[in-house]
């Protein structure tokens, strides 16, 4: 158990529709990440909010958008879905977000399945 | 643009036999760090073993171990003694840090198969 936990595990929605998946990271953790895994793009970093802000941004695409929360959780909010976002949505945490703590490992929760029918 | 390739897309062994799973990486800052994660098929990732820049040793976890050759800029993860739960993707990732933020980049990932 890597101590990240994310709700839903799996969801099947409709084209069109909106989901949001939750993230709690581990005890600590300022810094959380979302991924997604899909077959044909493999790993791709989505986002990185650190503390409540924003800190990077990767191929999240304008329908997706995310928050952390002051309790340190964080959402990720899927709008408009379409087949192709069928993905494995991860999601990590971090102690830091600074290049001085290079050696953070980054844990990883067990993912969000989500099916877009 | 920092990228990892792995350029295995499968490999297999005999259980109990030692295998190395290979990593290249191609960055230009120095201070990086380089990640292994394994994902079984139930699909969770597992942190399996961490390796900086500046390590003068080579990271070992267990039966895993992390051969780093800077000057080649490989990064090989070796499982010794391989059980058949070791069967899974596994996946090299890089940590880049610019401006304060951090993220990890993959590899495509290598699915080990072990063969009883």
């Amino acid at each position: 158990d890597s101590g990240v936990t994310q709700t839903p595990k799996h969801l099947i929605t409709a084209t069109g529709q909106r989901v949001t998946l939750r993230c709690s990271p581990r005890s600590g953790d300022l810094s959380v990440y979302w991924y997604q895994q899909s077959l044909d793009q493999g790993l791709q970093f989505l986002i990185q909010y650190y503390n409540g802000e924003e800190r990077a941004k990767g191929n999240i695409l304008e329908r997706f958008s995310a928050q952390q929360f002051p309790d340190l959780h964080s959402e990720l909010n899927l709008s408009s879905l379409e087949l192709g976002d069928s993905a494995l949505y991860f999601c990590a945490s971090s102690v830091d977000a600074g290049t001085s703590l290079i050696g953070n490992t980054i844990y990883f929760g067990e993912g969000s399945w989500l099916t877009v029918v | 643009a920092q990228k990892i390739t792995q350029t295995q897309p499968g490999m297999f062994v005999q259980e109990k036999e030692a295998v190395t799973l290979d990593c290249t990486y191609d960055t230009s800052d120095p201070s990086y760090g380089l990640f292994w994660y394994k994902q079984p098929s139930s699909g969770e990732m597992i942190f399996l073993i961490y390796q900086g820049s500046y390590d003068q040793q080579n990271a070992t976890e267990g039966r895993y171990s992390l051969n780093f050759q800077k000057a080649r800029k490989s990064a090989n993860l070796v499982i010794s003694a391989s059980q058949l739960g070791d069967s899974a993707m596994y996946f090299c990732a890089m940590r880049q840090g610019e401006g304060g933020s951090e993220k990890l980049v993959f590899g495509k990932g290598t699915k080990l198969t072990v063969n009883p």
